[in-house]
């Protein structure tokens, strides 16, 4: 069946760094995709959005390009903070249909 | 505003007993959604109610599973004959009226059954 996935389990990075994170998706029919943020104990945080149409979108510290020739998905942080350390997972979607997920991606910030 | 909530944030069981989980949405929220989240795994899409539409039950993983929205607000999933493999963090959403597929979520029943 159609599924996401994310090229890395886990990233560790400094404080101020900045930090990708990839994505990869399978279905060529969807036409919406989404980076939550999870943090232990707490369920997905909306992070920022993007609809096919679209390459690039920003938003206050995060950045998420689109590749949809090689269906890549990508998170950006700028100056990534100990309080971005959670785990992120990307979702693509049509209108009217559940979401599909990822396994996550486990970001780790060391002062 | 208010977010999603559900309840009970915990619910420890023995095998074989019934479970109930409830999920309020943002109030205003058309659709809701019921997702299943296993140990360190992506979130596993159960059921899916857009207003009065009669509901995606795809990613219901078995007849013992099943949901139902009540006056198109709160949604109540059972789970009969809790099995140990259904230990899970069971996660709901709601999402506006059609125009935004952006699903806002709560903060999750952490089921442990014994």
């Amino acid at each position: 069946g159609e599924s996401v996935g994310l090229h890395l389990p886990t990233l560790s990075v400094q404080e101020g760094d900045n930090s990708i994170i990839n994505c990869a998706y399978s279905n060529s029919a969807s036409d919406y995709f989404i980076w939550y943020k999870q943090e232990s104990g707490k369920g997905p945080q909306f992070i920022i959005d993007i609809r096919s149409n679209m390459d690039k979108r920003q938003g206050q510290r995060v950045t998420v390009l689109l590749n949809k020739t090689v269906k890549h998905l990508s998170l950006q942080i700028a100056a990534t903070q100990p309080g971005d350390s959670a785990v992120y997972f990307c979702a693509e979607g049509q209108a009217g249909t559940a979401l599909i997920f990822g396994k996550g991606t486990t970001l780790s910030v060391s002062s | 505003g208010a977010g999603v909530s559900q309840s009970p944030s915990n619910k420890v069981t023995e095998k074989g007993k019934d479970v109930e989980l409830r999920c309020d949405p943002i109030s205003g929220h058309t659709a809701l959604y019921w997702y299943r989240q296993s140990l360190g795994q992506g979130l596993e899409f159960l059921i899916y109610f857009q207003g009065n539409s009669a509901p995606d039950k795809s990613g219901l993983p078995s007849d013992r599973f099943s949901a139902e929205r009540t006056g198109g607000s709160v949604s109540t999933l059972t789970i009969q004959r809790t099995q140990q493999e259904d230990s899970a963090v069971y996660l709901c959403a709601s999402s506006p009226p059609t125009g935004t597929e952006t699903q806002y979520f709560g903060p999750g029943t952490r089921l442990l059954v014994l």
